[in-house]
Order: structure tokens, then sequence, then C-alpha cells
């Protein structure tokens, strides 16, 4: 089946730090890589997803590139703020088994200002 | 921004209970879906609708949760009679169709004590 690993936090960092979360995904055929992003006590907003291999996603300063070969999607901002502060969720969704979404464990992510 | 709306936000319940939390899908969406996010893990399908017709309830409890779209707009999820376990925030989303993005709403958290 399908399935969604993320790099366990909390990763503390400083503002205008670099951040990467890393994911990796298993699927049977050709997902689509979604990263979701959670804020305080909220529900999950889209970020940014990427639907075919090189295919770059971008929002508010973060990007993932869809690596089929490593099958991976390392979410990357090159400048954190504070209003970064959150847990963000790495997913896949197939279209043969539906459009589910399948999630990682989400990585919290605490920016110090 | 269109939004998918869910009520309550907060919900404390006793055990054995019965509990039900109501969704709004984003206008002329067909695909909704119920989704349990337990403290510190990833969210995890509980059941997908396409208009009326459920089309995927295989992660649901079916002893105890039941959900319903009767006109295939709002949707219905009940737990009855909620135990312990069942603490945790569900989230409805929803998609235009099975093929689109999926969107979330800001969830409905469950305390059961």
């Amino acid at each position: 089946g399908n399935s969604v690993t993320q790099m366990e936090g909390p990763v503390t960092l400083s503002e205008e730090a670099f951040l990467t979360i890393n994911c990796t995904y298993t699927a049977t055929g050709y997902p689509s890589l979604f990263w979701y992003v959670q804020y305080p006590g909220e529900g999950l907003q889209l970020l940014l997803k990427a639907t075919k291999a090189d295919d770059k996603g971008s929002n508010k300063g973060f990007e993932a590139t869809y690596r089929k070969e490593t099958t991976s999607f390392h979410l990357e901002k090159g400048s954190v703020q504070v209003s970064d502060s959150a847990v963000y969720f790495c997913a896949l969704s197939e279209t043969a088994a539906g459009n589910k979404l399948t999630f990682g464990g989400g990585t919290r992510v605490l920016v110090k200002p | 921004e269109a939004e998918v709306a869910q009520s309550p936000r907060y919900k404390i319940t006793e055990k054995s209970q019965a509990v039900a939390f109501w969704c709004d899908p984003i206008s002329g969406h067909a695909t909704l879906y119920w989704y349990r996010q337990i403290l510190g893990q990833g969210p995890e399908l509980l059941v997908q609708f396409q208009d009326e017709s459920v089309v995927d309830d295989s992660q649901l409890p079916k002893d105890r949760f039941s959900a319903e779209r009767l006109k295939g707009v709002d949707s219905t999820l009940k737990i009855q009679p909620a135990e312990l376990g069942d603490s945790a925030m569900y989230l409805c989303a929803s998609s235009l169709t099975r093929k689109n993005t999926i969107y979330f709403g800001e969830g409905s958290w469950l305390t059961v004590v």
C-alpha cells in the first residue's frame, strides 16, 4: 500500500535560518504529492503540490521538487520567519485510489526570534 | 475565498454518549471526506463521498460510527457510543471532483471523558 515517511520533529530554528523537512514515499502508481501546513488549533491548509516527476511546487517562499528516482518530496525554505511555526504534513494521493490522501506523521517546526 | 465549514469546533462528551459533527463543503464540490487526526499523528481517512454515495468507508469503525450526505451537499458524522479512544480532531474536506485538490475545514475537536 501507499505510505509517507517524514522526518520527526520538533525542528527548532532561528529566524532567517534555512529549513529542510525530508519526505519520502512509497506508492504503487504515479501519485501526486502535497505539503499541507497546520497552525495551532486549526485545520490543514494546502501549502504546495506537484503532480508529476520533476515538477516543482512553490508557495510563500517554500519549495519542493517531485523526485521520482529517489521517491522524495523534500520541503525547503531559504529564510524562515516566526510565523512559519507550525506542523507540516507531507501527503500523496493517487487517482486510482480515489484521490485518497495518505499523510506522513507530521513535522513540528518552531522558529525562534 | 470559499471554505469548508464545520461545527462544532469543540465538543466534550462523556463516554457512551452520542456525538455528531456537521460539515458544509465548498459550494459545487462533489467529493467530501471525513478524516480523523489523533494528536501528534497525520490525518487518516474515515469515509469518502461522491455526491450522496459512499465510495470508501473501509477505515470507518461501523459498529459505532456512521456518516451520511443525504442530498449530496452537507454531511454529518455520528459516533454512538463514544469511547475514550475517539478523542481526536475530526476534519472534513472537499474537492471539486475525485481528481482535484482537497481542501480542509478547520476541524472539530472531540474530547471524550
